[in-house]
């Protein structure tokens, strides 16, 4: 079953904005990810934040974890339109070696 | 990173048959995972196939309808079975990095059931 819920469901902001995206998960995990998907495409690995830590940055992204929330929040800063896609976050909550649960997603668009 | 192929990258299929699709990657891994993606909605786990041994399925996914083989390390096939339109989703195999921390996924195979 899908333990991540994503918020919003469909953000639409204007370029060059932040933009702000929420995951809530229910178990405990080894680490949060997410992932970007264009399209309907395949996935792309943005970002893993392991439990024990609780802000990562890269490049224009910023997570932040809160294990006591069980939630974490993904920051793209300084939005471009080719940021325009679908945002999961996943979750290993069984261990590294199993599959991934992922959250149902945000839908990112930047407004030109 | 590994580099993942799949086949078909689409098809068109008629109720009741079956399509077995193909993921191939680039490296040597012990880990490889199926996906589906359901129109509009997001990834759910449908089985891990490690080499040598019979796939794990996910509660609601049996053997039966989504047959796997993993024959080597670069390679696994995904039937989907006896297909009915429900079955119409993007289908994606994915591996473990390195680390064993992340997962890389291929291109998907998008399906439509007639």
């Amino acid at each position: 079953s899908q333990q991540g819920e994503e918020d919003p469901q469909a953000l639409s902001i204007q370029e060059g904005e932040n933009a702000t995206m929420n995951c809530s998960y229910k178990t405990s995990i080894n680490n949060l990810q997410w992932y970007r998907q264009n399209s309907g495409r395949g996935l792309v690995h943005l970002i893993l934040i392991r439990s024990n830590e609780r802000e990562k940055h890269s490049g224009r992204l910023r997570v932040t974890l809160d294990t006591s929330k069980k939630s974490s929040s993904l920051l793209i800063t300084a939005s471009r339109a080719a940021d325009t896609a679908s945002y999961f976050c996943a979750t290993d909550a069984r261990g590294g070696a199993d599959g991934l649960t992922f959250g149902k997603g945000t839908h990112l668009i930047i407004q030109p | 990173s590994a580099v993942i192929s799949q086949k078909p990258s689409r098809d068109i299929c008629q109720r009741g048959t079956s399509l077995t699709i193909q993921c191939q990657v680039d490296s040597q891994v012990t880990m490889m995972f199926w996906y589906r993606q359901q129109p509009g909605q997001s990834l759910t786990l449908i089985a891990t196939a490690n080499q040598g041994s019979e796939a794990t399925y996910e509660s609601g996914f049996v053997i039966d309808k989504f047959p796997i083989s993993r024959p080597n390390l670069t390679f696994s096939t995904l039937t989907v079975s006896n297909m009915s339109p429900e079955d119409s989703s993007i289908y994606l195999c994915s591996v473990e990095s390195g680390a064993r921390e992340t997962q890389y996924f291929g291109p998907g195979t998008r399906l439509l059931v007639l």
